[in-house]
């Protein structure tokens, strides 16, 4: 079972646009949130993060928002450039076991110009 | 100042070979993971190594070993390779015990077997 979720495989945004990417998790232990970024051919890179304390984390273009309730939380570029065309991961790390992490499957982000 | 470096970039196997990925981090971190990812799975955790002399299973451990050599290294070794095992192999390092920091990735690993 999937215990992270990203539902959209794909999404296509304009330049200077907002891009919005969605994660959905299962377990209420998980209190960690973390997305990373990858482009083809290389290592995944640690983007921004947030603890299940806050419900918003900004860092420059990009912010996090998480909404516990709901077990959702989202990934908000703006603007859009044509350097953020990359998968985006979504990761959780429980309570109990914070060496591990849960990744969901990734959305491919395209910026059209 | 490298980062993580892992090798081979590409390797072929047939059922039943075996083989070791390599490892290797030059930022003196303490903990060292290996995750693989397949398509429509994300990454998963294979095995990881909080301290130097200390491995710990992951998620998905069957069907490999590892070793952590000294603090630099950290190799995978797959003594009975499957088809299920074709995937892309990551190393990651992060400097204290927690995956919550930032994982610093290698380029990555791709097994092919046939």
């Amino acid at each position: 079972d999937q215990q992270v979720k990203q539902n959209s495989p794909s999404l296509s945004v304009q330049e200077g646009r907002i891009s919005i990417l969605n994660c959905d998790y299962t377990n209420s232990m998980f209190d960690y949130f973390l997305w990373y970024k990858k482009y083809p051919a290389e290592g995944p890179t640690f983007l921004i993060s947030i603890s299940s304390i806050k419900d918003k984390n900004e860092d420059g273009r990009f912010t996090v928002f998480l909404n516990k309730s709901a077990k959702h939380l989202s990934l908000h570029i703006v603007p859009s450039q044509p350097g953020d065309s990359a998968v985006y991961f979504c990761a959780a790390s429980p309570i109990q076991g914070a060496q591990k992490l849960v990744f969901g499957q990734g959305t491919r982000l395209t910026i059209n110009p | 100042n490298a980062g993580v470096t892992q090798t081979p970039k590409f390797q072929v196997l047939k059922t039943g070979q075996s083989m070791t990925l390599q490892c290797a981090q030059d930022m003196n971190h303490n903990s060292m993971y290996w995750y693989r990812q397949d398509p429509g799975m994300g990454l998963r955790l294979i095995y990881y190594s909080a301290s130097e002399g200390t491995t710990d299973k992951g998620e998905v451990p069957n069907g490999y070993n590892v070793s952590r050599l000294n603090k630099r290294e950290f190799s995978l070794r797959l003594e009975s390779a499957a088809p299920s095992q074709t995937s892309v192999y990551f190393c990651a390092s992060t400097l204290g015990p927690s995956a919550r920091e930032t994982q610093y990735f290698g380029p990555g690993t791709r097994l092919l077997v046939l």
